[in-house]
């Protein structure tokens, strides 16, 4: 069950680079995020969209921006990648009214 | 400020016996508390949920318990098998903020046969 499909899967990229992780999903929902999670400190919100024309930052927004090119798009940008970037990145989706939110596989990114 | 906090890293249980997994919160305006399982290399899934109008909510082997005076919540997962070892994440949503979730910290349950 792909519904919610990221890539690449796997990113190793230096100290300065500009990287982008996409995200796709054939749910239907309209509204999506992106999610960092770190060991020991849980899934933390980035950015999130509510429809193409509605973006909100949520609690670690620095460093990153996003693009939601289409209601089935979201995408993560570092536009000058930092060590301290090293994370897996989650990007989820949820259906107005509902409180669930379905997640892709994830995308495991290394900043030498 | 960590609003959920989930104060076990690791939890390990006999196989066919009861899992325990706790939560705590801070934050009163939380309305919505939710319960995700996460395998290696894979996202989060949606497991269990419970309204702030309840106190159980029971699914199969998986029930959660809601304290709200307590601020605590806690899934029991009875009886445990070997493949419910993953780790366990506790959510919360308030309606006020959009229903953004805020997560705890994770445990990591292993079931051993």
């Amino acid at each position: 069950d792909a519904d919610v499909t990221q890539t690449p899967r796997n990113r190793i990229t230096k100290t300065g680079k500009r990287i982008m992780l996409e995200c796709s999903q054939t749910k239907g929902h309209d509204r999506m995020y992106w999610y960092r999670q770190d060991p020991g400190l849980g899934l933390r919100l980035i950015y999130y969209s509510f429809d193409v024309k509605d973006i909100n930052k949520g609690e670690i927004s620095d460093g990153y921006s996003v693009s939601r090119q289409a209601q089935a798009k979201f995408s993560l940008s570092l536009e000058s990648a930092i060590p301290n970037q090293t994370a897996l990145y989650f990007c989820a989706t949820r259906r107005a009214n509902y409180n669930e939110q379905f997640f892709g596989p994830g995308t495991r990114l290394t900043v030498l | 400020d960590q609003q959920v906090k989930q104060n076990s890293p690791s939890l390990s249980v006999q196989e066919g016996r009861i899992s325990i997994l706790n939560c705590d919160y801070t934050n009163s305006m939380f309305d919505y508390f939710l319960w995700y399982k996460k395998y290696p290399a894979e996202g989060p899934t949606f497991l269990i949920s419970i309204s702030s109008i309840k106190d159980k909510n029971e699914d199969g082997r998986f029930t959660v318990f809601l304290n709200k005076s307590a601020k605590h919540l806690s899934l029991h997962i009875v009886p445990s098998q070997p493949g419910d070892s993953a780790v366990y994440f506790c959510a919360a949503s308030a309606e006020t903020s959009g229903s953004r979730l805020t997560f705890g910290e994770g445990t990591q349950l292993t079931v051993n046969p």
